[in-house]
């Protein structure tokens, strides 16, 4: 059963504490993505990987940190440095298929529901 | 800066009312258009998608959208709601940038209730 899968549903951090939230994928593909959704602000991007050991810092890196050692993972992980960390993560994938720019189509996974008490 | 508005925040509608949420980018380049769905308590799922070709595409559960170039407009359609539609829906634009990456904008969603 190929699909994406984050863990754990709900996360309860206190203030000044790094957590790392896991993100695995069965769905050989090669781009992986974490976006960042809060209520009447759509999903943003906090950073993306095309390949293992690579990534990028997309729109709202501050904060976060992410590594790509496996092409099926991608953990995120949130710092103490990020001010309002309380929100919902999601994780993403697609293909990367280079100049075929019509096929990269993300797929999302369940999310991460992550509290700062 | 690239940018998708919706211009629908809350809809509140009866079965079988007609439904159309909308869709505007701002990005100059070849794009590709999508709309999700996140139902309650589920996670997002791709509820149709538009790349070339025929500008009025289809998607799951009777959806379809129109890809107007000239608007700048991919507006949701669906002609009879139903109660198990009641969802947010999500407006987003793939982009692709230099180095091959492609970034999905989104747009801030549009909580759509249907009651019985």
């Amino acid at each position: 059963d190929g699909g994406i899968t984050q863990s754990p549903k709900y996360l309860f951090r206190k203030e000044g504490q790094n957590v790392t939230l896991s993100c695995e994928q069965n769905l050989n593909h090669d781009a992986m993505y974490w976006y960042r959704q809060d209520p009447g602000q759509g999903l943003r991007l906090i950073y993306y990987s095309q390949i293992v050991n690579d990534f990028q810092k997309g729109d709202i890196a501050e904060g976060y940190s992410v590594s790509r050692e496996k092409k099926e993972s991608f953990p995120l992980t949130v710092t103490s440095a990020q001010k309002n960390p309380t929100a919902f993560y999601l994780c993403a994938s697609s293909i990367w298929s280079g100049r075929d720019f019509q096929a990269d189509t993300q797929y999302f996974g369940p999310g991460t529901r992550l509290t700062v008490l | 800066a690239q940018s998708v508005s919706q211009h629908n925040h809350h809809v509140i509608l009866s079965e079988a009312a007609s439904l159309e949420l909308g869709c505007n980018y701002s990005y100059g380049g070849t794009v590709n258009l999508f709309w999700y769905v996140q139902y309650p308590g589920q996670h997002l799922q791709l509820l149709l998608k538009y790349f070339s070709g025929d500008p009025l595409v289809k998607g799951i559960k009777g959806f379809e959208a129109e890809f107007i170039k000239s608007k700048f407009s991919f507006n949701l359609r669906k002609p009879s709601v139903q109660w198990s539609d009641t969802a947010e829906y999500f407006c987003a634009v793939n982009a692709r940038f230099s180095g091959g990456y492609n970034k999905l904008i989104f747009g801030a969603g549009t909580r759509l209730a249907v009651h019985p």
